[in-house]
Order: C-alpha cells, then sequence, then structure tokens
C-alpha cells in the first residue's frame, strides 16, 4: 500500500529565505508526482506534477525534484514571499488511465513572515 | 487553465437529510471525476471515482448507499450525502481530469463545506 509523509508538518520562516519542503514515498513504482498548494478553506492549485521519467520541474521560483528510487521529491521555494503562506501537497499517481489514483501526504503548512 | 466549479460552496443542513453536491468541468471534458474527503487539518482521502455515464468506483470503507455518485456527463458529476448525520460534517473536494492523452494533471474544485447538525 503506497503511504506518503511529508516532512515537516508545519514551517515558519522570514521573508526572503530559500526553502525545502520534503515528501517522500513508500512504492516508488509512480507514475508521476504532483505538487499542490492549498489555501485554508479552499481546494488545490496545482504548482508542479513530474512525470516518473523525469528528475525535475521548474516554475518561477519554483523547483520540484523527483528521486524515484528512492521514493523521493522536494520543492525547494527561492525567495519566500508572504502570499507563499499556506499549505503544500504532495500526491503520488500509481498509474495511468483509471487506474491511476492520487495518493496524498498530510502536507506542510508554510508560513512566510513578513 | 482548467476550471472546476463545485456547488454549493458551503452547506448547513439538519442530520437525516439528504444533501447533493455538483462538480462541473467548465472549460473541458472530464472522462475521469474523482470525490475527497478532508477533516480539519488532514489531508484528502479519496471516497471514489467515477467514469462517464459508469458506476463509480468506491474506496475501501466508504458507504457507496450513503454516498451517492452521479456521472451523468463529460461535465457533470454529482455527490448526493444520503440521511447525513454530524460525522459527515466535512470539506468535500471533486477533481477532474481531462480524457486527453497526455493531459494528466488533476484539476480540483474550491471545495463544499458540509455542516450536519
Amino acid at each position: 500500500k503506497q503511504e506518503v509523509t511529508q516532512i515537516p508538518a508545519a514551517l515558519s520562516v522570514p521573508e526572503g529565505e530559500n526553502l525545502v519542503l520534503n515528501c517522500s514515498f513508500t512504492d516508488s513504482a509512480i507514475y508521476n508526482l504532483q505538487w499542490f498548494r492549498q489555501d485554508p478553506g479552499k481546494g488545490l492549485t496545482s504548482l508542479l506534477l513530474i512525470q516518473s521519467s523525469q528528475r525535475e520541474q521548474t516554475s518561477g521560483r519554483l523547483n520540484a525534484s523527483l528521486d524515484k528510487s528512492s521514493g523521493r521529491s522536494t520543492l525547494y521555494i527561492a525567495a519566500s514571499q508572504p502570499g507563499d503562506s499556506a499549505t503544500y501537497l504532495c500526491a503520488v499517481r500509481r498509474g495511468s488511465g483509471n487506474t491511476g489514483k492520487l495518493i496524498f501526504g498530510q502536507g506542510t503548512t508554510l508560513q512566510v513572515k513578513p | 487553465g482548467a476550471v472546476v466549479s463545485q456547488h454549493p460552496s458551503r452547506v448547513i443542513c439538519k442530520s437525516g437529510t439528504s444533501v447533493k453536491i455538483e462538480c462541473r468541468s467548465l472549460d473541458f471534458q472530464a472522462t475521469t471525476m474523482f470525490w475527497y474527503r478532508q477533516f480539519p487539518k488532514q489531508s484528502l482521502m479519496l471516497m471514489a471515482t467515477s467514469n462517464e455515464g459508469s458506476k463509480a468506483t468506491y474506496e475501501q470503507g466508504v458507504e457507496k448507499d450513503k454516498f451517492l455518485i452521479n456521472h451523468a456527463s463529460l461535465t457533470l458529476s454529482t455527490l448526493t450525502v444520503t440521511s447525513a448525520h454530524p460525522e459527515d460534517s466535512s470539506f468535500y473536494i471533486c477533481s477532474a481530469r481531462p480524457g486527453r492523452r497526455g493531459q494528466e494533471t488533476q484539476y480540483f474544485g474550491p471545495g463544499t463545506r458540509l455542516l450536519v447538525l
């Protein structure tokens, strides 16, 4: 059974700091991995999607890496801003098509202080 | 980008009543839709997966007679919580995946907050 763990559960940093969020999964047979952002009481916004054959994806100040063999992914946020404050969720997908369910981690709640 | 809407965004109901939540993909056709439940300070738990025109596939521990899912068209799925009880109070989020090859991203709705009194 696939299990996804995110560390730390919560993180508070001053504005401008670079930071890394960690995600680990127990079954390396994944189809892809996705990072999401969730604001309080809101739905999810997809940030980055990494296919199993890829090592990393970048979007603006965000960079996500994937090491499938070790079951790890990291989300790097450069020059953090107060607007980055949210809960960040990673999710892995095992298969394509109808079998491709997303399994979520518990999330890391980030607070960036001005 | 792809947009998924949910209605209502918030609902309060009395114990024993049924509540219907709608999920729509506004600018794409979704062959597969997913329903998740999220309790406070917890992650999303998949409840069921539905494909247009087919019966939904429920996750272990989710009562299919209590959580009725209908995926009547490529842009609409509904979740009906029947005979709701206070323990059903939660944040329900739907997600939709385009059916086109290469479109692997799942798009999520804004969620529906259900409070059963």
